[in-house]
């Protein structure tokens, strides 16, 4: 199974400031058909996750565009340019490229 | 607008089975698959098994050990997941989202496995 690390475990980030979280697999995540099967979702207190990011950087519709991701093979970041009160919450990562899929642990943002 | 509505909450015995339903709507059912997850309380997500809505086909997580069947009915739009031989460590919060990204999420089926 690909096993998914997230860092850091946590994130303390005063509104209006940047945030940034790690991913990284334990085998690329580049297809053959040229695709990176990586995702980001966001789990709100008391919430379903929802979808943010597919495909390392392509944001799902409706994602503010504060959100953006990057990286390539097995490492992975999702920036967050400006933290908004409603960005609290936890963030996994999910590879999609071989069964099991599998999560990362999560980094949880709160705001100071 | 896309929804998936999952069962309410169920209270199992250790050993018992639970059958858990996603009725989705607002979209063409035989396009997308369904994912099943769960999140035992205060963890992360685990992906379970997915079931393709267009031909029935399934792969689930072999850590289940083969306890957990994942079923659809086009008729009725519904995907249904059924955990045998519960344990304790099933205690969970069981979502179904719409595969293969995952884009749309129930609203999650609290079960819990108590003696």
């Amino acid at each position: 199974d690909i096993l998914m690390t997230q860092t850091p475990l946590s994130l303390s980030v005063t509104p209006g400031q940047p945030a940034s979280m790690s991913c990284k697999s334990s085998q690329s995540l580049l297809h053959s058909d040229g695709k990176t099967y990586l995702c980001w979702y966001l789990q709100r207190p008391g919430q379903s996750p929802q979808l943010l990011i597919c495909e390392v950087s392509r944001r799902f519709s409706g994602v503010p565009d504060r959100f953006s991701g990057s990286g390539s093979g097995t490492d992975f970041t999702l920036k967050i340019s400006r933290v908004e009160a409603e960005d609290v919450g936890v963030y996994y990562c999910m590879q999609g490229i071989q069964i099991p899929l599998t999560f990362g642990g999560g980094t949880r943002v709160e705001i100071k | 607008q896309i929804q998936l509505v999952q069962s309410g909450a169920e209270v199992k015995r250790p050993g018992a089975s639970v059958k858990v339903s996603c009725k989705t709507s607002g979209y063409i059912f035989s396009r997308y698959g369904i994912g099943w997850m769960r999140q035992a309380p205060g963890r992360g997500l685990e992906w379970m098994g997915w079931i393709s809505s267009y031909n029935g086909n399934t792969e689930y997580a072999k850590w289940l050990q083969g306890r957990v069947t994942i079923t659809s009915d086009t008729s009725t739009s519904t995907a249904y997941m059924e955990l045998r031989s519960l344990k304790s460590d099933d205690t969970a919060i069981y979502y179904c989202a719409r595969a293969p990204v995952f884009d749309s999420w129930g609203q999650g089926t609290t079960v819990v496995v108590s003696s």
